[in-house]
């Protein structure tokens, strides 16, 4: 089955400044890769994702890239915000992967005023 | 207003009793899953279905059931055979082949 790793564990950057967090999978099949946010408490909750023919994505500060090659894909935060402190988690999705998505172990992110 | 129902947020039990976690989805889904979640362990899959009346076990299904009568509905029982189950459960649904999940808002239960 597919396997994804995330690096690293925690993160802190300072305010303003940027974050990457990256990921690696085993399954070549996988096709979708989504990046969850979760808070302290609460639900995960998706905000971004990119799927195998695309390479890059950007959503205002949020950009996810691709490199199927060598099965990897990482987040980037860029003038990040306390508001970004949370959880964030990395995931692959193989086609007609019918177990749904496979989770990373989670980066938690903390923004230094 | 559409989304996931889990409950009850909160859940105190003790040793050897089963428990049993809702959560019902008003989305038209026809997968829904239940995930595990332990502070530096990520989600785990326990048990996944995809159609009514069919249910998968996942990754660490050991000490768990479920059923899935209605399309709405996929509750979890926790038994008295899982020997670890303080934890966060999650449960999610999705449309077929999105691979998008969509998650409630978690219940989580305590072992006193």
């Amino acid at each position: 089955g597919e396997n994804v790793e995330q690096h690293p564990s925690t993160l802190s950057v300072q305010e303003g400044d940027s974050a990457v967090i990256k990921c690696t999978y085993s399954d070549s099949a996988s096709n979708y890769f989504p990046w969850y946010k979760q808070e302290l408490g609460k639900r995960p909750q998706l905000i971004i994702d990119i799927r195998s023919n695309v390479g890059e994505k950007k959503d205002q500060r949020i950009a996810v890239t691709l490199n199927k090659t060598a099965k990897h894909f990482s987040l980037h935060i860029t003038e990040t915000q306390p508001e970004d402190s949370a959880v964030y988690f990395c995931a692959a999705h193989g086609e007609g992967g019918a177990d749904g998505l496979t989770f990373g172990k989670g980066t938690h992110l903390i923004i230094q005023p | 207003d559409g989304g996931i129902t889990q409950s009850p947020k909160y859940l105190f039990r003790k040793e050897g009793q089963n428990v049993t976690l809702s959560c019902e989805q008003n989305l038209n889904h026809d997968a829904m899953y239940w995930y595990r979640q332990d502070p530096g362990q990520g989600l785990r899959l326990i048990y996944y279905s995809q159609i009514v009346n069919d249910f998968q076990k996942g990754d660490i299904a050991e000490g768990y059931s479920v059923s899935r009568e209605k399309k709405e509905s996929f509750p979890l029982t926790v038994t008295s055979a899982q020997k670890n189950p303080t934890a966060f459960y999650l449960c999610a649904s999705s449309g077929v082949n999105t691979g998008e999940l969509f998650f409630g808002e978690g219940s989580r239960l305590t072992v006193l």
